[in-house]
C-alpha cells in the first residue's frame, strides 16, 4: 500500500459542476494534512490546511476522516481556473518528512 | 521578497557530469527541502535541512549531497550524474516545526543524457 495515495484522474468536468477528491493515508498516527495546487510546469501552492472538524473557504471544503484514514477536498461551482493538478501532503510521521501524493489532476472545461 | 529562488531553471547534463543546483530563500525560515518530481509520481524528499548547520536523508538520497551554506541557501549536488535522475527539482522551506506551509521555489528541469 502507497503512504499517501490519490485517484490520479484525471477528472474531466463542466463549468459549475462539484467534484470531490480522496486521499489515503497509511499512518493513523499522522496529524498534519494538506491539499496543494500545482499548475502545469509550476512549483506546489498551499490551497489549505485540513483540520480535525473540517474546513471551508470559499467553494473549497477540506475534511479528514481519521478512522479510514482519508482527507477530501469538494471543489463547490467549479472554474475553469481550477483546472490544475491537487497534491495531497501528509505529515505522516509528524516530522520533516512530507509525504505527497501522486496529485489528481482536474480539467473544467466550458 | 523573493521567497524562494533556484537557480538554473533548465541545465542538461551527460552521464557521469556534476552540477550543483542552488536554492535561497529571504523569509528567514529555518528549515529546507530538496525534492524531485518525476511524471505520475508525488515530489519526494531528497534532503532536508532543519536549521543553519544541520543535514538529513530524505526518502530518496542516493547520489546527492547537500550544504546548508547559511541560513539563507540550500544547495543540492549531483556528484555523478545518471538519467535515472532526470528529474525536476524543487526546493521549499517553512518557518520551522511549529508550521507546516511550505514555499516552494519555480523548480529546476534537470535531463541526463
Amino acid at each position: 500500500r502507497k503512504e499517501v495515495e490519490q485517484d490520479p484522474g484525471p477528472f474531466n468536468v463542466p463549468e459549475g459542476a462539484t467534484v470531490a477528491f480522496n486521499c489515503t493515508y497509511s499512518n493513523s498516527a499522522s496529524q498534519s494534512f494538506f491539499w496543494y495546487r500545482q499548475d502545469c510546469r509550476k512549483e506546489p501552492k498551499l490551497l489549505m490546511s485540513v483540520y480535525s472538524s473540517g474546513n471551508e473557504d470559499g467553494r473549497f471544503t477540506a475534511q479528514l476522516n481519521r478512522a479510514s484514514q482519508y482527507i477530501s477536498l469538494l471543489i463547490r461551482d467549479s472554474k475553469l481556473s481550477d483546472s490544475a493538478t491537487y497534491l495531497c501532503v501528509v505529515n505522516l510521521y509528524n516530522n520533516n518528512d512530507m509525504r505527497f501524493g501522486a496529485g489528481t489532476r482536474l480539467t473544467v472545461k466550458p | 521578497n523573493a521567497g524562494v529562488t533556484q537557480t538554473p531553471k533548465f541545465q542538461v547534463l551527460k552521464t557521469g557530469q556534476s552540477m550543483t543546483l542552488q536554492c535561497a530563500q529571504d523569509m528567514n525560515h529555518n528549515s529546507m527541502y530538496w525534492y524531485r518530481q518525476d511524471p505520475g509520481m508525488g515530489l519526494r524528499l531528497i534532503y532536508y535541512s532543519a536549521s543553519e548547520g544541520t543535514t538529513d536523508k530524505g526518502e530518496v538520497p542516493n547520489g546527492y549531497n547537500v550544504s546548508r551554506l547559511n541560513k539563507r541557501e540550500f544547495s543540492l549536488r549531483l556528484e555523478s550524474a545518471a538519467p535515472s535522475q532526470t528529474s525536476v527539482y524543487f526546493c521549499a522551506s517553512r518557518v520551522d516545526r511549529s508550521t507546516d506551509t511550505q514555499y516552494f521555489g519555480p523548480g529546476t528541469r534537470l535531463t541526463v543524457l
